[in-house]
């Protein structure tokens, strides 16, 4: 079947603009977590879902960073007036269930200039 | 929290060798320990995972072996190819808190020399 979809897969952004990043996870997935990666560095929590319930958002860097998964399927990343230190690679996961194996989308890979 | 770190960051061996990539974690509770591997613009893509109730599993080429004493966690591929080139992590969770995110290591460049 179908893997963990991202898009864009690529976002160049003025310094100050929103964006809004997207993943669809497996069919059939419940838990879907979002990661971020810099360069050269291992992918970093951010947030994760158990269906449409945010259950942990503590690796979010600011208040200028939310998620949402509001059919609890689709999941949006979004990160409101950009800086540069935000160019990352952001990588989204689904599971099975919250104790299970994660796999990963492509990414979204973001530049803030 | 956890912290996972890794003894070698780049690694380079003869196509056909056998390469063993290993990584060190701090948390003694975590009891979920998988194996990921990154292609240049690619996700992680998984390899392999054990639990803290084992010490040793076996894949297709792949072997994970932990050793829960000391804390450690390595990944063996045998006859190693060309199309192994990657970078490897390893993740670690602790299920236990009710925080199912993962901690990453740094990573571990794998080099195959044909």
């Amino acid at each position: 079947g179908a893997g963990v979809s991202q898009s864009p897969r690529y976002k160049v952004a003025k310094r100050g603009q929103d964006v809004a990043l997207r993943c669809d996870p497996i069919s059939g997935h419940v838990s879907l977590f979002w990661y971020q990666q810099a360069l050269g560095q291992g992918p970093e929590f951010l947030t994760y879902f158990q269906n449409e319930a945010q259950l942990d958002k503590s690796g979010l860097p600011s208040d200028r960073f939310f998620a949402e998964r509001p059919e609890g399927s689709v999941s949006t990343l979004k990160i409101q007036r950009t800086q540069q230190e935000d160019s990352a690679v952001y990588l989204c996961a689904s599971s099975s269930g919250l104790a299970e194996t994660q796999y990963f989308g492509p990414g979204t890979r973001l530049l803030v200039l | 929290g956890e912290s996972v770190g890794l003894h070698l960051p780049t690694l380079s061996v003869q196509e056909g060798d056998n390469s063993i990539i290993n990584c060190a974690y701090s948390n003694s509770a975590s009891d979920y320990f998988i194996w990921y591997k990154q292609e240049s613009g690619k996700g992680p893509q998984f390899i392999i995972d054990i639990r803290s109730n084992m010490d040793k599993r076996q894949g297709q080429r792949v072997t994970v072996l932990l050793n829960k004493t000391v804390k450690h966690l390595s990944l063996q591929i045998a006859a190693t190819q060309p199309g192994d080139s990657a970078v490897y992590f390893c993740a670690v969770t602790y299920s236990g808190a009710g925080s199912y995110q993962l901690t990453f290591g740094k990573g571990t460049k794998l080099s195959v020399i044909p």
